[in-house]
């Protein structure tokens, strides 16, 4: 099946400090890929949407100067989480599709972050 | 309502069947998904039922949709240690994936 592999799994840093994290899609070309937040014992919140070469399209609440999204080819998306603090520490989850009608969207593993 | 939504929790004994109730919104929903989600995990597709299918079997696992009345459910036939997990049903509205609220499914011996 299709697989999607996300970098690195477990973060642990200062507040402060800027996180980045990559998600990819390694057998097909994702044109879209997603941004999900999860909170513990909750479900999947989307954060945000991108399209390849485009900016990202945030949901509302999310703050895009703060979650900063690079989709920049077709396989490789960012998350860089600026000027961490504690409270956005949390399991984020990405996800990828291809450019066919229907397709399923294909998850990475997650990365747990943790601001001190 | 305007959640998808799925009972909290179900607990089965290893070998008896499992049935995962989903309740969804948008009736225009093309497809409908199972993921499963193991502790620390990401989310692993299951299987997808099309909105013009009224069930789906795929080895152990049977989808049934009920489409008047908005109704999903995944059923795991003999199931084992290692199905125990959460499992999120989810809806495409606006192009998004929609979850569920997720089942925490706890098989015991």
């Amino acid at each position: 099946g299709a697989v999607v592999s996300q970098h690195p799994s477990r973060v642990i840093c200062k507040s402060g400090t800027s996180v980045k994290i990559e998600c990819r899609s390694l057998d097909f070309q994702a044109t879209t890929m997603f941004w999900y937040r999860q909170f513990p014992k909750q479900s999947l919140m989307l954060m945000a949407t991108s399209n390849e070469g485009s900016k990202a399209t945030y949901e509302q609440g999310v703050e895009k100067d703060k979650f900063l999204i690079n989709h920049a080819s077709l396989t490789l998306s960012t998350l860089t989480v600026t000027s961490a603090h504690p409270e956005d520490s949390s399991f984020y989850i990405c996800s990828a599709r291809g450019s066919r009608g229907g397709e399923a969207q294909h998850f990475g593993d997650g990365t747990r972050l943790s601001i001190l | 309502g305007e959640d998808v939504e799925q009972s909290l929790f179900l607990s089965v004994r290893e070998g008896d069947s499992s049935v995962i109730n989903c309740t969804y919104t948008d009736s225009s929903s093309t497809y409908l998904y199972w993921y499963k989600q193991e502790p620390g995990a990401g989310l692993q597709l299951l299987t997808y039922i099309f909105s013009n299918m009224d069930m789906k079997q795929d080895q152990r696992l049977t989808v049934l949709l009920n489409k008047k009345d908005k109704h999903l459910s995944l059923r795991i036939a003999d199931t084992q240690t290692g199905d125990s997990a959460i499992y999120f049903c989810a809806e495409v509205k606006a192009d998004k994936l929609i979850f569920g609220t997720g089942t925490r499914l706890q098989v015991f011996p």
